[in-house]
C-alpha cells in the first residue's frame, strides 16, 4: 500500500525564517494531498486540500509544492512567526479509497 | 459549518478494563473514523464507516470494538486496555467514501492506562 514518508521529524527556526517541511510516497496514481495542522492540544485544521493537477499552491502565509515525477509534497512556511508553532501532517490519497498520514513535524518557532 | 464532540476529553483505565469513547458530529457526514496517535507518530486508522450501519476494520483494530449506532454517532471500545498505553484517539469524518474528501476531525481522547 501507500507509504508515505514525513520529514524532518522536528523543526526549529526563527521568528521571520522560512520553515520546509517534505513528504514523499509511493504511489504514482496518488491524485489528492493534505496538509494539516495541529495546535497543542487541539485538534488536526485542514491548512490545504491539493490536486495532482497543481504543482503551485499559494496558501496565506505558505506555499504547497507537488513534484509528481519524484512523488514529493512540501510545505513552504514563509517568514514564520510564532503562531506557527505547531504539528504538521501531510496526507496522501492511495489503494483502497484510503488518506494515509505521514508521522508529523512538530515545528517550534522561536522569537 | 460543523463541529465534532468527543468524550470523554481525558480517560483514565485500568489494566484489562473495558473502556469506550464516544464520537459526535453535526455535519451530517455519511463516513465517519477513528485514529489512534502516538506521541511522535502519524495518525493509525482502527476503524470506519462508510454509512450508518456500516462498520469497516483499519490497519490497527485488533484489540478494539466499534458501533455506528447512527449517523450522526460513532463508538470505539478498548477491550481490554494495555498496562502503561498512552495514546489520542481521534475521531473525523467526511461527506462521503472517497479520498477525495476532507476529513473533519475531533478534538481528541487523550487515554491514559495505569
Amino acid at each position: 500500500g501507500e507509504q508515505v514518508e514525513q520529514r524532518p521529524p522536528h523543526l526549529s527556526v526563527r521568528e521571520g525564517d522560512s520553515a520546509v517541511i517534505t513528504c514523499t510516497y509511493t504511489d504514482p496514481n496518488s491524485y489528492y494531498f493534505f496538509w494539516y495542522k495541529q495546535e497543542p492540544g487541539a485538534s488536526l485544521q485542514l491548512l490545504m486540500k491539493v490536486f495532482s493537477s497543481t504543482e503551485i499552491n499559494e496558501g496565506q502565509g505558505f506555499t504547497v509544492l507537488l513534484n509528481k515525477k519524484d512523488k514529493r509534497l512540501s510545505l513552504n512556511l514563509t517568514a514564520a512567526h510564532p503562531g506557527d508553532s505547531a504539528a504538521y501532517f501531510c496526507a496522501v490519497s492511495g489503494e483502497g479509497n484510503r488518506i494515509f498520514f505521514g508521522d508529523g513535524t512538530q515545528l517550534v518557532v522561536k522569537p | 459549518g460543523g463541529i465534532i464532540t468527543q468524550t470523554p476529553k481525558f480517560l483514565i483505565g485500568q489494566e484489562g478494563q473495558k473502556l469506550t469513547l464516544k464520537c459526535q458530529q453535526n455535519f451530517n457526514h455519511d463516513t465517519m473514523y477513528w485514529y489512534r496517535q502516538d506521541s511522535g507518530k502519524g495518525l493509525r486508522l482502527i476503524y470506519y464507516s462508510i454509512t450508518e450501519n456500516d462498520l469497516q476494520k483499519g490497519d490497527l483494530s485488533e484489540g478494539y470494538d466499534a458501533s455506528r449506532e447512527k449517523k450522526s454517532s460513532f463508538s470505539l471500545t478498548v477491550t481490554s486496555a494495555q498496562k502503561n498505553e498512552m495514546a489520542v484517539f481521534l475521531c473525523a469524518s467526511s461527506p462521503d467514501w472517497g479520498n477525495q474528501d476532507t476529513q473533519y476531525f475531533g478534538p481528541g481522547t487523550r487515554l491514559l492506562v495505569l
